[in-house]
């Protein structure tokens, strides 16, 4: 089972820019699917997008396409999710995920961030 | 963008029950389907996937079934570590929509 770290909390500004990440542990992590998945506070679970770290082929829920960036470095086992101009509604809970046997079956801790002026 | 439906949203039951959990899809998605558990303040957990394939560690007590669009997961002899919130997800050529969730509250 591949180990997921994600990076620590934020509290950014509307209008800021973030880039959060996602480390996995397997030393065969180059040859997943990474997926990004959205928890506002109270609410339910929304896919955002997902990569794979082989070659960084990269598909988006058409809600979340245009408004984040998913991206990788294989070199260091490492996904990134990115925001150019964040909103006081990206406040939320995000976790990235390995997708194996088409489900999402290891979940990093998660990422809290918050956006507040 | 296939749209997964859960039904109850909320659920009581007593320790000892079996609850089933309904999800239907807005298109067919054969058996592109998987069930998480979520506890308050950690992340979701893997139950079951592809339908009805239990993954490993996960109770018997949990199961799931169905293909096509309407899909059940039935947890049976309900026990106390079972009351969280659960949520289908559709897994079908890049598409990983979740249903809206159902929480499992003790009666």
């Amino acid at each position: 089972e591949v180990q997921l770290v994600q990076s620590g909390a934020e509290v950014k500004k509307p209008g800021e820019s973030l880039k959060i990440s996602c480390k996995g542990s397997a030393h065969t992590f180059a040859s997943y699917w990474i997926a990004w998945v959205r928890q506002k506070p109270g609410k339910g679970l929304e896919w955002m997008g997902i990569i794979y770290l082989g070659d960084s082929d990269t598909r988006y829920s058409p809600s979340f396409q245009g408004q984040v960036t998913v991206s990788a470095d294989k070199s260091i086992s490492t996904a990134y999710l990115q925001w150019s101009s964040l909103k006081a509604s990206d406040t939320a809970m995000y976790y990235c995920a390995t997708l194996h046997s088409s489900a999402f079956d290891s979940w990093g801790q998660g990422t809290l961030v918050t956006v507040s002026s | 963008d296939i749209q997964m439906t859960q039904s109850p949203s909320t659920l009581s039951a007593s320790v000892g029950d079996r609850v089933t959990i309904t999800c239907r899809a807005s298109q067919s998605i054969s058996t592109w389907l998987a069930w998480y558990q979520q506890k308050p303040g950690k992340a979701p957990k893997l139950l079951i996937y592809r339908a009805s394939s239990l993954e490993s560690g996960v109770p018997s007590r949990f199961s799931g079934s169905g293909s096509g669009t309407e899909f059940t997961l039935t947890i049976s002899n309900l026990q106390p570590d079972d009351f969280a919130t659960y949520y289908c997800q559709e897994c079908n050529s890049y598409s990983y929509s979740f249903g809206q969730g159902t929480k499992l509250e003790i009666k």
